[in-house]
């Protein structure tokens, strides 16, 4: 079945250092990717999406890209700021799964000033 | 703004109370929702996918009696906890999936953390 492997931290960086979170798939079809985010004590917000291998999706200065050869699908900011502190989850939907969500174990971030 | 309204947002009541917690799309009709359970520290926990006018479907382990859930129209999803105890303690997230754009993504609410004492 489909599931979603993802580094789990806790990450702690400083303001403006680089970030990456890992994340690894495995799918039986070809899915749509996922990263959401969850602010303390909030529900999940979609961060950024790619539907299909190559795909880079980006938002809030967060980019990952879609690699079909490597079944993966990376989180990285240049510059994180401490509004960023939050925790991020990989996901994906597939089709034959009835665009069920397969969440990764989610990865706490915090950003010091 | 948010685009699924999850109502109420904090519960606080006595063991063995039932507890109904509201699912609604503002903005677009969702034949399909989802429930979630978060524990503390860990990642979401598909529960059930609601059906709009069909039972719903149940993940492996989730007792259907214990949460009940109902899905009566395309906008409005509830999830009522029957007798609550301590051990239901937890924070449940439901989302929503646009029925006329099956492929975006889901949309979910601000969660409801409920607390049996």
């Amino acid at each position: 079945g489909d599931s979603v492997t993802q580094m789990e931290g806790p990450v702690t960086l400083s303001e403006e250092a680089f970030l990456t979170i890992n994340c690894t798939y495995t799918a039986t079809g070809y899915p749509s990717l996922f990263w959401y985010v969850q602010y303390p004590g909030e529900g999940l917000q979609l961060l950024l999406k790619a539907t299909k291998a190559d795909d880079k999706g980006s938002n809030k200065g967060f980019e990952a890209t879609y690699r079909k050869e490597t079944t993966s699908f990376h989180l990285e900011k240049g510059s994180v700021q401490v509004s960023d502190s939050a925790v991020y989850f990989c996901a994906l939907s597939d089709r034959s799964n009835d665009y069920k969500l397969s969440f990764g174990a989610g990865t706490t971030v915090t950003v010091r000033a | 703004g948010a685009v699924v309204s999850q109502h109420p947002s904090r519960v606080i009541c006595k063991s063995g109370t039932s507890v109904k917690i509201e699912c609604r799309s503002l903005d677009f009709q969702a034949t399909t929702m989802f429930w979630y359970r978060q524990f503390p520290k860990q990642s979401l926990m598909l529960m059930a996918t609601s059906n709009e006018g069909s039972k719903a479907t149940y993940e492996q382990g989730v007792e259907k009696d214990k949460f009940l859930i109902n899905h009566a129209s395309l906008t409005l999803s509830t999830l009522t906890v029957t007798s609550a105890h301590p051990e239901d303690s937890s924070f449940y997230i439901c989302s929503a999936r646009d029925s006329v754009n099956s492929n975006q993504p889901q949309h979910f609410g601000d969660g409801t953390r409920l607390s049996i004492l």
